[in-house]
């Protein structure tokens, strides 16, 4: 099993360009989430879906927009990046009660 | 909104010193989750804690969730050049289902040989 897969691994973008991440999970997880990690500020929760088709917003959602058309996977779209974006994205998938799996995370820079 | 608290912010030790770190919560949480990063990693999830008081042990790692349910600790006994990571809490309220955790800002740890 491939757990859950982020691509791409790195990424750079300059300001205003947009792009999508793509995590996909082989779990069967039920919910998957969306986090950024800037140095010393930890992990900050960007969405989250608790099921196919369902998508909620975390504690830093502006910029941002997610979806989950499929269960295995849960897309994040940036309309039109911002220098301020640049940041590590990580994936997670869980089941009820149950740890987060993460993904290997994703470097996004934003020039 | 929710925030989790982690204290200190970095540490330094000898190995086979010990080390703690502090997670402290502004709301009461259903359960605490705590994971270990590895420079250039992703978390790894270590112990889940869900009872008032509880404790856990795994080697020489021992794990406590606070008897109001608002803060946790990580204490490693004799620390190992492998124990090198960030550690991070993360909770999950009372009122926003045990679906949503809300990390801690993490605790570095350095090893010295």
């Amino acid at each position: 099993n491939a757990g859950v897969t982020q691509t791409p691994k790195f990424r750079v973008l300059k300001t205003g360009q947009s792009m999508t991440l793509l995590c996909a999970q082989d779990m069967n997880h039920e919910y998957m989430y969306w986090y950024r990690q800037d140095p010393g500020m930890g992990l900050r929760l960007i969405h989250y879906s608790v099921g196919e088709g369902t998508t909620a917003k975390g504690e830093v959602p502006d910029g941002y927009n997610v979806s989950r058309l499929k269960k295995q996977n849960f897309l994040l779209g940036l309309e039109s990046a911002a220098p301020s974006q640049t940041s590590v994205y990580f994936c997670a998938s869980k089941e009820y009660n149950q740890p987060q799996h993460f993904g290997d995370g994703t470097r996004l820079s934003i020039l | 909104g929710q925030q989790v608290m982690q204290i200190p912010q970095y540490q330094h030790v000898q190995e086979g010193e010990d080390f703690t770190t502090y997670c402290n919560s502004s709301t009461t949480l259903s359960n605490i989750q705590w994971y270990k990063q590895r420079p250039g990693g992703h978390p790894v999830f270590l112990i889940q804690l869900v009872k008032s008081g509880e404790v856990k042990k795994q080697k020489r790692l021992t794990f406590q969730f606070g008897e109001a349910k608002k803060n946790s600790s990580l204490h490693i006994t004799a620390t190992q050049t492998t124990d090198v990571g960030t550690y991070f809490c993360a909770g999950t309220g009372t009122t926003s289902g045990t679906y949503k955790y809300i990390f801690g800002t993490g605790t570095r740890l350095k090893v010295l040989a």
